[in-house]
């Protein structure tokens, strides 16, 4: 079945670092590919998503560029900031379906 | 505020006992997902409702069921609950990816509920 795989965690960076959080999938046909992150005690927002391939999201200075031929959706930031402190989950979707299948997620710690 | 809201936020009950967890869509969207949440397992995917119907099915026990009602709003059954079914419940309501004019946000997730099973 589908499946998605992302860096374990944790990640501790200082502000103003670069972030990279790697994510590759596994999946039949063409799916979509969605980051999203958890702030503490709330649920997954939405971060940025891409439809087809060489698609780029982007949102908030994150960006993340659909790969198929590494089957890669990398997700990077220039410069974090304390804020940015969350759980980041890479997932897909197929078309017909819609259902989300996620990564184990990505815990980041940005230190001041 | 996503939109998509959950009762209750905390339950704490004990094995062997039955919950009822609610999820009420973001205004508009039809369908209604449920994800189970826990550290070993993370995220997983339950059950997918579609205006009313069964759309979709992922790992979700026998001991768990649900519906969606004809306002939308979605319950899940968990019954002769086990220490192992505690865990973070969410909801996620969504329109279609490919509907003209659908925004950034794709699928809206609730804030969810925490099951404690003791």
């Amino acid at each position: 079945g589908d499946s998605v795989t992302q860096m374990e965690g944790p990640v501790t960076l200082s502000e103003e670092a670069f972030l990279t959080i790697n994510c590759t999938y596994t999946a039949t046909g063409y799916p979509s590919l969605f980051w999203y992150v958890q702030y503490p005690g709330e649920g997954l927002q939405l971060l940025l998503k891409a439809t087809k391939a060489d698609d780029k999201g982007s949102n908030k200075g994150f960006e993340a560029t659909y790969r198929k031929e590494t089957t890669s959706f990398h997700l990077e930031k220039g410069s974090v900031q304390v804020s940015d402190s969350a759980v980041y989950f890479c997932a897909l979707s197929q078309g017909g379906s819609e259902k989300l299948v996620f990564g184990k997620g990505t815990k980041l710690t940005v230190n001041p | 505020d996503s939109g998509v809201t959950q009762t209750p936020k905390h339950l704490i009950t004990a094995t062997g006992q039955r919950v009822t967890l609610r999820c009420s869509p973001r205004s508009g969207d039809l369908s209604v997902y449920w994800y189970q949440q826990s550290l070993d397992q993370g995220l997983q995917f339950l059950i997918q409702y579609y205006n009313g119907e069964e759309r979709a099915k992922g790992n979700i026990l026998e001991r768990f069921s649900a519906q969606q009602f004809p306002d939308l709003h979605s319950e899940l059954n968990l019954s002769s609950l086990e220490l192992g079914d505690s865990a973070l419940y969410f909801c996620a309501s969504s329109v279609p990816l490919d509907r003209v004019g659908s925004p950034l946000r794709g699928y809206t997730f609730g804030s969810g509920t925490r099951l404690t099973v003791v």
